[in-house]
């Protein structure tokens, strides 16, 4: 079985310059997650899926974060315009569901914002 | 609210050795706890998990966890360390089920021969 597949594994930018990051969950699995990880902590819950809607996003900064799951599949994060501090890991995991299973992570993409 | 500290950013052991690594959680209700692991360049993956029932936990490679809520602890062992357990692990707990975990700052595990 494949795992959760993140790309690009790496990207470095300027600031100010937009970016997005592409998540394709594990097949079947309805809930979907974006997490950032900065350099020495864990990671930290940015937006959570059910299906196609976003049923946590308290912890995404929506002046410059965006985030799409169209067809309640593959998802898309995005950031417009980069910042210095956005510099971290940008995980994405899936689920089968909320309710009692576990979360699968993917590799990560490492943003430098240069 | 809930929280995860993990003590000792780094841990480092002899190959053979006993692996303890401490994670003490804050929860206003019954949690669930979680202790991950990530190698390099790579995803998260569970070692494994407590929701209820035998606070005991065995998980896989060899590690388990005893969940002891008088002293809000979930500490992480391995009898016997091998070369191949060097990695960053996370402690996480959640008040919510599986919904939202929250991630401690992770012990760096390393082994010398």
């Amino acid at each position: 079985e494949a795992g959760v597949v993140q790309s690009p594994r790496y990207k470095i930018i300027e600031k100010k310059q937009p970016v997005a990051f592409w998540c394709n969950p594990i097949s079947g699995h309805n809930t979907l997650y974006w997490y950032r990880q900065n350099l020495g902590q864990g990671p930290e819950l940015l937006i959570r899926y059910e299906n196609e809607e976003a049923v946590d996003d308290s912890q995404l900064p929506k002046d410059r974060f965006s985030a799409e799951r169209l067809k309640g599949v593959d998802s898309t994060l995005k950031i417009q315009p980069a910042e210095l501090g956005d510099s971290a890991v940008y995980l994405c995991a899936s689920s089968f569901s909320v309710v009692a299973d576990t979360q699968y992570f993917g590799p990560g993409t490492r943003l430098t914002v240069l | 609210a809930q929280s995860v500290t993990q003590l000792g950013s780094h841990v480092s052991v002899s190959e053979g050795a006993l692996v303890l690594l401490r994670c003490n959680y804050s929860s206003s209700v019954p949690p669930y706890l979680f202790w991950y692991v990530q190698y390099p360049n790579q995803g998260l993956q569970l070692l494994l998990k407590y929701t209820t029932g035998a606070t005991l936990v065995k998980g896989i490679n060899g590690f388990e966890a005893e969940f002891k809520k008088s002293e809000t602890s979930f500490h992480l062992t391995k009898p016997s360390a091998h070369m191949s357990d060097a990695a960053e692990y996370f402690c996480a707990v959640s008040s919510t089920g599986f919904q939202k975990l929250v991630f401690g700052t992770g012990t760096r595990l390393l082994v010398s021969p």
